[in-house]
């Protein structure tokens, strides 16, 4: 399963647009990258997925470059209630075996909205 | 109901302790999952169910670990002798899908296991 490495911890304003990357150098062909949210005391919530270019949804948007070899979660306006930790997540859409079925979290970026 | 729910919600148990935890996944949910989140980390696999079938359990940490899915409906996990190393919020997750591994998980909020 490829690595992902994103940052610790990020701090922003209400009414910014937040950016926040990963880097996955040995995603694989087959690979999907998804992020996930989680908030205190819940479990991960799927936001948004993508194999390629751009994705938009009602809650983000997804840019991966050409090379795949990073991706960038975009959050628009966030306020207080985006406060939370953002999960990347690599791994291929359909089963291949034993193994396929584990979704790798990492640690997550934790992001905090100030007022 | 309309989302995966998890029983109970907070669980002490006294050390050597056997514990027993349970999720109810979405109504005609194929696939099921648990995972285990440390404080701070985040989650990781323990095992998955396709219908009743355990089709991996490679992420149980040790023989004192063990899920069942009878009916291919409610999971349980349960820990025998528990450990101080077991604390962690155990996570169901269930999906509609047999095939696809990256797309359609729902998440519970989990059971807070504390082991004193």
């Amino acid at each position: 399963l490829a690595k992902t490495t994103q940052p610790i911890s990020m701090d922003s304003y209400e009414g910014q647009e937040v950016n926040i990357t990963c880097s996955h150098n040995n995603i694989a062909t087959n690979d999907y990258i998804t992020w996930y949210q989680q908030f205190p005391s819940q479990g991960p919530r799927f936001i948004i997925q993508g194999y390629k270019t751009k994705v938009t949804n009602e809650v983000a948007s997804l840019f991966i470059p050409a090379d795949r070899k990073s991706s960038t979660l975009s959050l628009p306006r966030v306020s207080l209630s985006d406060t939370a930790v953002y999960y990347c997540l690599v791994a291929p859409l359909a089963y291949s075996g034993a193994g396929s079925y584990q979704l790798t979290f990492g640690k997550g970026t934790k992001l905090s909205v100030i007022p | 109901g309309a989302g995966v729910s998890q029983s109970p919600r907070y669980k002490v148990a006294k050390r050597g302790q056997d514990v027993a935890l349970r999720c109810d996944p979405i109504s005609g949910h194929v696939s099921l999952f648990w995972y285990q989140q440390a404080l701070g980390q985040g989650p990781e696999f323990l095992t998955y169910f396709q219908n009743e079938a355990q089709l991996d359990k490679s992420g149980l940490p040790s023989d004192r670990f063990f899920a069942e899915r009878p009916e291919g409906s409610v999971s349980t996990l349960k820990i025998q002798r528990t450990q101080q190393e077991d604390s962690a919020v155990y996570l169901c997750a269930s999906s509609p899908f047999s095939g696809i591994a990256n797309y359609g998980y729902t998440f519970g909020s989990g059971t807070r296991l504390t082991v004193v």
